[in-house]
């Protein structure tokens, strides 16, 4: 089965980026019935979704925080990325990198890193 | 304020039933599949039933899922204090153009 492993800075200063990155074992991050994506949750609150990417390059994100959002694939290291800019501490959350299996009907998430705390603070 | 709408918080005794419900529209739930996911203390999310109402493998059959129109129902039966988390529904958004999910429901078990 996948294990999802994320990894980056867990302090981020105000204004600047976010950078994360999600390392996939157990397959492939060059599947075809994958897509790949990034999940946050505020300290107490609820789950956010931030965006999906495939391994072609093919992506979408959440419209609110579309304009802000990059997402990467990089299949020699299993990897895939995410950077959030101009961060607030509105954007201090526990982020998730997710798997999305792709099938018949909806996708739906289902393999989940750890998680990994950033915090947005000076 | 969450595009799905789930009870804060639901309660029952170990060995009894509850039922989560999720309210949504026909941008979202009336038209497309929902799948749960389950929150334990301190861990990350883990998938509970998609499709509305399949289990992943491993998942024991005490859990069920169901649709019915805009709305989905999360049931768990023979509660055990195990199952005390929270719960959480999803499934995207056409009008969005977004994944969304429920608010989440903190169950206890009694």
């Amino acid at each position: 089965q996948l294990q999802l492993q994320e990894s980056g800075p867990g302090l981020v200063k105000p204004s600047e980026t976010l950078s994360l990155n999600c390392t996939v074992s157990g397959g492939s991050i060059s599947s075809r019935t994958y897509y790949w994506g990034w999940i946050r949750q505020p300290p107490g609150k609820g789950l956010e979704w931030i965006g999906s990417i495939h391994y072609s390059g093919r992506n979408y994100s959440n419209p609110s925080l579309k304009s802000r959002v990059t997402m990467s694939v990089d299949t020699s290291k299993n990897q895939f990325s995410v950077k959030l800019g101009s961060v607030t501490a509105a954007d201090t959350a526990v982020y998730y990198c997710v798997s999305l299996l792709v099938g018949p009907t909806l996708p739906y998430f289902d393999y989940w890193g750890q998680g990994t705390l950033v915090t947005v603070s000076s | 304020q969450s595009v799905l709408t789930q009870p804060p918080s639901v309660s029952a005794a170990p060995g009894q039933k509850v039922t989560i419900s999720c309210s949504g529209s026909s941008s979202n739930i009336g038209n497309n599949y929902v799948s749960w996911y389950q929150q334990l203390p301190g861990t990350a999310p883990k998938l509970l039933i998609y499709d509305n109402g399949k289990r992943p493998s491993g998942i024991p059959d005490r859990f069920s899922g169901s649709k019915s129109g805009t709305s989905a129902t999360l049931g768990i039966t023979g509660l055990q204090t195990g199952d005390e988390a929270d719960y959480y529904c999803g499934t995207w958004d056409s009008s969005l153009s977004a994944w969304v999910f429920g608010g989440g429901t903190k169950l206890t078990v009694l």
